[in-house]
Parts: C-alpha cells; structure tokens; sequence
C-alpha cells in the first residue's frame, strides 16, 4: 500500500516555466489537497478537490492550477513559475467515511526552486 | 475565518524531560477537531495526536496528551519523558467539519531535544 506519492522530490526551474508536480494515491480517498509550505509559515493550502471532477481554490490559489479526472490523480500545475513560488509542496488525502476521526495522509513533499 | 497561532517559533528541552508546546486558534464554529502533526527532518508529516471539541476529556497517546481549554480556545500538546527522536516541527491545526473538511495550519514550532 503505496499512499500518497508525490513526483519529483526536487526540481530547480527557471523564471518563466511550467511544470506540473503530480500526485496519486491508492486509498481510494475522496478529497485531496494541495499545500504549500513556506519557512516560518506553516502549511497553506492551494487548491483541494472533494472528489473526480470537483476543485475549489484555497487559500493562496494564485499561480496554480489544477484538476481532477481521476479519483487517483491530483495533478498540481505551475504554468509561468515565479520566484516566489519556492517552497516546499504537499499533497494530501483523506476519506470522507469517517471523516471527523480519518488523519489526513500526506506525500513525502517536492522542494521547488524557482531561480 | 478560523486562525491558529503557535507564538512559540523554537524551543529546547533536555532528554527525558517534559515540554508543553502551546496553541491557540480562533473560531466562532461549536463543533470543530483539533490535531497535532510532527515534521521530523525527513520532511514526513506525522499525526501525533487529535481532539475532538465536543470531547471534554484530553486526547492521551502514550506519552503525548493535550491540555483543551474550549473556552479560552487553547490546545497545548505536552510531551513527557522527551527522547531525542522527538526533535521536529509541530503543527497545531484546525478543521471544521463538513464541505471542505480542509485543515488550516498554524506556524509551527521547531522542538529540540537535547542529549
């Protein structure tokens, strides 16, 4: 049982490009997240999705985009990278079932550098 | 919107000692939980412990247990018999539930435990 993965764990882009950082899970999970997290800044979520087809902006949503044809996949997408865009980014799961009581299950994170 | 604030940005402790990381959130929600997560080096995020905030009894988990004070919106995580393996960032977080069920983040403490 694989969780939430994450690709890659590092990338180093330019001013200007695009990427797109990809997630997959194997739970089966219904809503998905987006977060990223600053130094000093805790985590702040970017996009989530309640489940295939469904996405909604969080709280910092702004240079990013996303979708959600999969229940698996949660693809995260940086279209003209900017150097404020450096951090470090974190995928998450959970299900809805038990929700109140079900932890959230994060991927391991992918640091990206903008330079 | 609800808020968490962790005003402690680092503290130390010595092996086997006690520590009491605080937390406080702000919400003006009745029925909500309350988690925190460990972020070791690795960069893993790891759940230690959750409340739920209809629960007047304090969530325990070995040698982790929580101080919830509903009233003065306060959730402080202590950490008995400290071993060095728990060095690692804390997060207080918060999460209401139903819609979203997104978990807002506080700061994050960086705890070190010292030989």
């Amino acid at each position: 049982n694989a969780g939430v993965t994450q690709t890659p764990k590092f990338r180093i882009l330019k001013i200007g490009q695009s990427m797109t950082l990809q997630c997959t899970q194997d739970m089966n999970h219904n809503y998905m997240y987006w977060y990223r997290q600053d130094p000093g800044m805790g985590l702040k979520l970017i996009y989530y999705s309640v489940g295939a087809g469904i996405t909604d902006k969080g709280e910092v949503p702004n240079g990013y985009n996303v979708s959600r044809s999969t229940t698996e996949d949660f693809p995260l997408r940086l279209e003209l990278a900017a150097p404020s865009q450096t951090s470090v980014y974190f995928c998450a799961s959970r299900s809805p079932v038990i929700s109140y009581n079900s932890p959230l299950h994060f991927g391991n994170g992918t640091r990206l550098t903008v330079t | 919107a609800q808020t968490v604030t962790q005003s402690q940005p680092e503290m130390s402790v010595q092996e086997a000692e006690t520590v009491t990381l605080s937390c406080t959130y702000d919400t003006s929600e009745n029925n909500y939980y309350l988690f925190w997560y460990k972020q070791p080096p690795s960069r893993q995020m790891i759940l230690v412990i959750r409340q739920e905030a209809y629960k007047q009894q304090n969530a325990t988990e070995n040698r982790f247990s929580v101080n919830f004070q509903k009233a003065a919106k306060s959730f402080s995580l202590k950490i008995s018999d400290s071993q060095l393996g728990d060095t690692a960032m804390y997060f207080c977080a918060f999460m209401k539930p139903g819609g979203s069920e997104k978990l807002v983040f506080g700061k994050g403490m960086k705890l070190t435990v010292n030989p």
